[in-house]
């Protein structure tokens, strides 16, 4: 079954710590692996997106990593800032001749002054 | 350049009401998706739409409906609403079709259905 599950569920960490989010999927066969920020209210803003072939793309003070092996993937975000307090949302695709996208549930991210 | 541009944010609809929320993805975009976000299921996918045409589906029942104009502008309508509906609707526009590339969304629709 075609899943993508992230950890932790939630997470709070003080002003200026660095963390990683997990995501790990059973998606098959692998298109893309997308990370998202959506603040509450608003709609997700695209973080990074990396192919098969791309094992670490960078944001600024954001960093996806990829795993195509083990099926894994980490968001960091380094010296982390109270703007940072959102939900982060992985998300892959698959390619079955047509293309199907499957969310992860997110972690919602606090961070504290 | 415009964001995607949904309308309205909040609406207040009826249990057995019908409600049509529209979306303007990005000037030039060709393929527009949407989706439904509730607290307990999260981000779920709706369907697809690119050059007028339904391209991919969610499993979501009949009352979810959608379609898309010649200027790309996309509509999607539920009818008999219930009150399990109520949630945020996102739509997200891309160049070509939205999951082979990098997806825009906007700031979505609060439908609370009463």
């Amino acid at each position: 079954k075609n899943q993508v599950e992230q950890s932790p569920q939630s997470l709070i960490i003080l002003e200026g710590k660095n963390c990683t989010l997990q995501c790990n999927y059973t998606v098959s066969p692998f298109s893309n692996l997308r990370w998202y920020k959506q603040d509450t209210g608003r709609g997700p803003v695209s973080l990074t997106i990396m192919t098969f072939s791309e094992n670490t793309k960078s944001n600024g003070r954001y960093t996806a990593t990829l795993d195509a092996d083990t099926k894994q993937s980490s968001l960091h975000i380094t010296a982390s800032q109270l703007s940072d307090s959102a939900s982060y949302i992985c998300v892959v695709t698959l390619n079955t001749g047509g293309f199907k996208t499957i969310f992860g549930a997110g972690t919602r991210l606090f961070v504290k002054a | 350049k415009a964001g995607v541009t949904q309308t309205p944010r909040y609406l207040i609809k009826t249990r057995g009401q019908q409600v049509t929320l529209s979306c303007s993805p990005i000037s030039g975009h060709r393929s527009v998706s949407w989706y439904q976000q509730t607290p307990g299921q999260g981000l779920q996918f709706l369907f697809e739409y690119f050059s007028e045409t339904q391209r991919n589906k969610g499993n979501f029942p009949g009352r979810f409906s959608g379609r898309q104009f010649s200027n790309s502008r996309s509509e999607m309508n539920v009818s008999t609403l219930e009150l399990g509906d109520s949630a945020l609707y996102l739509c997200a526009s891309s160049l070509v079709q939205a999951t082979n590339t990098e997806a825009f969304f906007g700031q979505g629709t609060r439908l609370t259905v009463v």
